[in-house]
């Protein structure tokens, strides 16, 4: 199913290597979230961005990186300076023509660093 | 600052019991609450919000703001209702809790 899409499934890393996450929506949604999910620890929000060519930092954004170029794409860069990369993350958008609350969630990307 | 607390990271039960799962939020304004699921293989989904005090898949939940709570209630558990569940508060973004696990046994 379409609607938001997040790219690879798994993504493995070398220690010390960038390695960028893809998200793409067709949901025409002007909000774009992505979300760390750890066993027992729930979702923590990354970056966000609300609007195209703007974004802001969540609660865990040390060692990441995002753009917003395009309304569909919000690309997340896990750099060398996150301590702990391994984990499964969460793509979301937003808002559109039917209502500004409810966020979509990508299938997600699980990466890990060998 | 905003927190979603969700006491239990497990809950057991057999199929036909009732279910409660547990949120207590701390927000100092009007909060907007959320309930969200994340069944096997499956994509996270929002299953209900207050604002709209529908019943999903037989699903309620009420805010009590004395309590400061959002518990989510089935009087029935069904063992396709087992998943992950996640309550949200909203501010500028989602806050989350850290989930509990629904296992509903036959």
């Amino acid at each position: 199913d379409g609607g938001i899409t997040q790219s690879p499934k798994y993504l493995f890393r070398k220690e010390g290597q960038n390695v960028t996450l893809s998200c793409e929506q067709n949901l025409n949604h002007d909000a774009m979230y992505w979300y760390r999910q750890d066993p027992g620890q729930g979702l923590r929000l990354i970056y966000y961005s609300q609007i195209v060519n703007d974004f802001q930092k969540g609660d865990i954004a040390e060692g990441y990186s995002v753009s917003r170029e395009k309304k569909e794409s919000f690309p997340l860069t896990v750099t060398s300076a996150q301590k702990n990369p391994t984990a499964f993350y969460l793509c979301a958008s937003s808002g559109g023509d039917f209502g500004e609350d409810t966020q979509y969630f990508g299938p997600g990307t699980r990466l890990t660093v060998l | 600052a905003q927190r979603v607390t969700q006491p239990e990271k497990l809950l057991s039960v057999f199929k036909g019991a009732p279910v409660e799962l547990k949120c207590n939020y701390s927000y100092s304004g009007s909060p907007e609450l959320f309930w969200y699921v994340q069944y096997s293989r499956q994509r996270l989904q929002l299953l209900l919000r207050h604002i709209s005090r529908e019943s999903i898949k037989g699903f309620t939940a009420d805010l009590n703001k004395g309590e400061t709570s959002f518990h989510l209630k089935k009087p029935f558990a069904q063992e396709e209702d087992s998943a992950m569940y996640y309550c949200a508060l909203k501010d500028s973004t989602l806050t989350f809790g850290k989930g509990t696990m629904l296992l509903v046994s036959p």
